[in-house]
């Protein structure tokens, strides 16, 4: 079936650098995305979305790009704070009635 | 409270006993989602409902799984003669509108462990 997943399951970096997890995802029907982010024991929590009809947006310290002619997504964190250990999880949505769904994962260690 | 809240936080259960999980959303949010979750494993969608109603039932995994929304509010989940790989965290979110026009907030989750 269709799917969305990660193309890295683990990623370690150094406090202060910046981090980029991507995904590829597989419909390419859907028109939304979302990034979340799961604390050790704690239910996901949204990060950042964008709809298929843009490119890239902006949070705080958090960068979304969406590039439809390949199918991938990424997120970009900078300055990356051992605070932003956790597992993230793109998703996809728009087209699926109203749910989402998820890729596995990927666990993200900052090395302080 | 302001969140989802799911209770039990955690459930310990032998082999063929049935367990109802229960979700509260968050007051005004129509939509409300179950998602399973095994250990290192990303979220696998159980069922969607839009108010009492549910559109999308699609990932329920076998006749065991059953769920009920009533007053538009409160979700449980029921796990009939429950087996060992239906252990995992089920979560339960809500949102205002479903998935395609903004964010699902998330409880915290129930893990289940089947013995």
């Amino acid at each position: 079936g269709e799917s969305v997943g990660l193309h890295l399951p683990t990623l370690s970096v150094q406090e202060g650098d910046n981090s980029i997890i991507n995904c590829a995802y597989s419909n390419s029907a859907s028109d939304y995305f979302i990034w979340y982010k799961q604390e050790s024991g704690k239910g996901p929590q949204f990060i950042i979305d964008i709809r298929s009809n843009m490119d890239k947006r902006q949070g705080q310290r958090v960068t979304v790009l969406l590039n439809k002619t390949v199918k991938h997504l990424s997120l970009q964190i900078a300055a990356t704070q051992p605070g932003d250990s956790a597992v993230y999880f793109c998703a996809e949505g728009g087209n699926q009635g109203g749910k989402l769904i998820f890729g596995q994962g990927t666990e993200l260690s900052v090395k302080p | 409270g302001a969140g989802v809240s799911q209770s039990p936080s955690n459930k310990v259960t032998e082999k063929g006993k049935d367990v109802e999980l229960r979700c509260d959303p968050i007051s005004g949010h129509t939509a409300l989602y179950w998602y399973r979750q095994s250990l290192g494993q990303g979220l696998e969608f159980l069922i969607y409902f839009q108010g009492n109603s549910a559109p999308d039932k699609s990932g329920l995994p076998s006749d065991r799984f059953s769920a009920e929304r009533t007053g538009g509010s409160v979700s449980t989940l029921t796990i009939q003669r429950t087996q060992q790989e239906d252990s995992a965290v089920y979560l339960c979110a809500s949102s205002l509108g479903g998935g395609t026009t903004g964010e699902l907030f998330f409880g915290e989750g129930s893990r289940l462990t089947v013995l």
